[in-house]
Formats: structure tokens, sequence, C-alpha cells
């Protein structure tokens, strides 16, 4: 069945260093796919999203490709802020009835 | 307030004891979810609503009952609780054309 896989945290760190978070995919036909943010004691909030191939979602500088070829979705950014520590969930959505199917997430920490 | 709702937040209870947990949405979404997050399982759907009256089962739906008489509210109740249903529970809307998900701020359930 569609299935996440990422990878397992927590990441740790220092401001203004380089993040990449492992994201792959197992599905049938052609999903979106997502990058959810968690914050401390909060709900989920959409970071980006991409919907078909080659597609780069992007936000607060934060981005990500949607690779078919190699079935993955990472996120990336250049310079992380401690304000960006929090669970980062990878997320596909399913046919046409919006269900999503999560990763297990992963926590990242930045220190000052 | 606009947005998307949830009652009450904190909630401890005993096993046996049913439980209703409540969501609440203000922009009229025709999609409705309810989650579950536990440590190594990420987010997994209990139970989902396409429109009021119209409802389907998630990954995890036993021992859990939902209901949707109303577009804005989509209640989640625990027949009996028991122990293994103690998590953090989210519900989520959609409007079922951009695919994002917004969520609730969840409720933190101990099943004693």
């Amino acid at each position: 069945g569609d299935s996440v896989t990422q990878m397992e945290g927590p990441v740790t760190l220092s401001e203004e260093a380089f993040l990449t978070i492992n994201c792959t995919y197992t599905a049938t036909g052609y999903p979106s796919l997502f990058w959810y943010v968690q914050y401390p004691g909060e709900g989920l909030q959409l970071l980006l999203k991409a919907t078909k191939a080659d597609d780069k979602g992007s936000n607060k500088g934060f981005e990500a490709t949607y690779r078919k070829e190699t079935t993955s979705f990472h996120l990336e950014k250049g310079s992380v802020q401690v304000s960006d520590s929090a669970v980062y969930f990878c997320a596909l959505s399913v046919g046409n009835t919006d269900k999503l199917i999560f990763g297990t997430g992963t926590r990242l920490q930045v220190f000052p | 307030d606009a947005g998307i709702t949830q009652s009450p937040r904190y909630k401890i209870t005993e096993t046996g004891r049913q439980v209703t947990l409540m969501c609440h949405q203000t922009w009229s979404h025709s999609y409705m979810f309810w989650y579950r997050q536990d440590l190594g399982h990420g987010l997994r759907l209990i139970y989902y609503s396409a429109a009021a009256d119209i409802t389907d089962k998630g990954e995890v739906p036993d021992g859990y009952v939902v209901s949707r008489s109303k577009t804005e509210n989509f209640p989640l109740t625990l027949e009996s609780a028991t122990r293994s249903q103690t998590s953090v529970y989210f519900c989520a809307s959609s409007d079922g054309r951009g695919m994002t998900q917004y969520f609730g701020p969840g409720t933190r359930l101990l099943v004693l």
C-alpha cells in the first residue's frame, strides 16, 4: 500500500547550518506530496506542497522538489534558525479523497 | 474566532468510560478528519468525513465512533476507553480542492 518513509531524528544542528530531511514514498498513481511542521504544543501546519513531478514547493526558506524517478521529496533549507526547531512530517495524498498518509516525523533541534 | 477548534484540550479518564472529543470548524470545509499521534507512528487516520452524514473508516478505526450531522462539527467518541487509546488526537479539515488540511490544536487524552 501507499506509504511514506522519512529519516529518523532527532536532527541536531547549529544555527545557520544547512538542513536536509529525507523523505521517500511508495504510491500507486500520482500522489501530491506535502511537508507539514509541528511546533511544540501546537497542531500541524502546512509548510509546502508539490502536486506533480519536478514541481518545487517552497516557503519560509524551505524547499522540496517532487522527484518521481527516485520517489523522493527531501526537505532542505540553506540556513536554519533556532525558531525552526520543530517536528517535520512528510505526507502524501491518496486519490481524490483528500486523505493524507504521514511519515513518522523528524524532530529538528537547532542550537545557537 | 474563525478556524478549527478542539475541546477539551486535555482529558484524563478511566478505562471503560465513554469519552467524546469535539471538533468545530468555521470555514464550511467539506472534508473533516480525525488522527491520533503516537511516538514512532506519526499521525494515523482514525475516521474521515467527506460531507455531512458521510463518514468512512481510516487506518485505525476500532474502538471509535464518529458522526457528522452538521458540516461544521465532527465529534469523535471512544465508546469504552482503553489504555491503548492514550494519545494526542488531532482534528483537521479541508475544502476538498486544494488538498491542504488545516489542523486543530489537538486534544491530549490520558486513559488510566
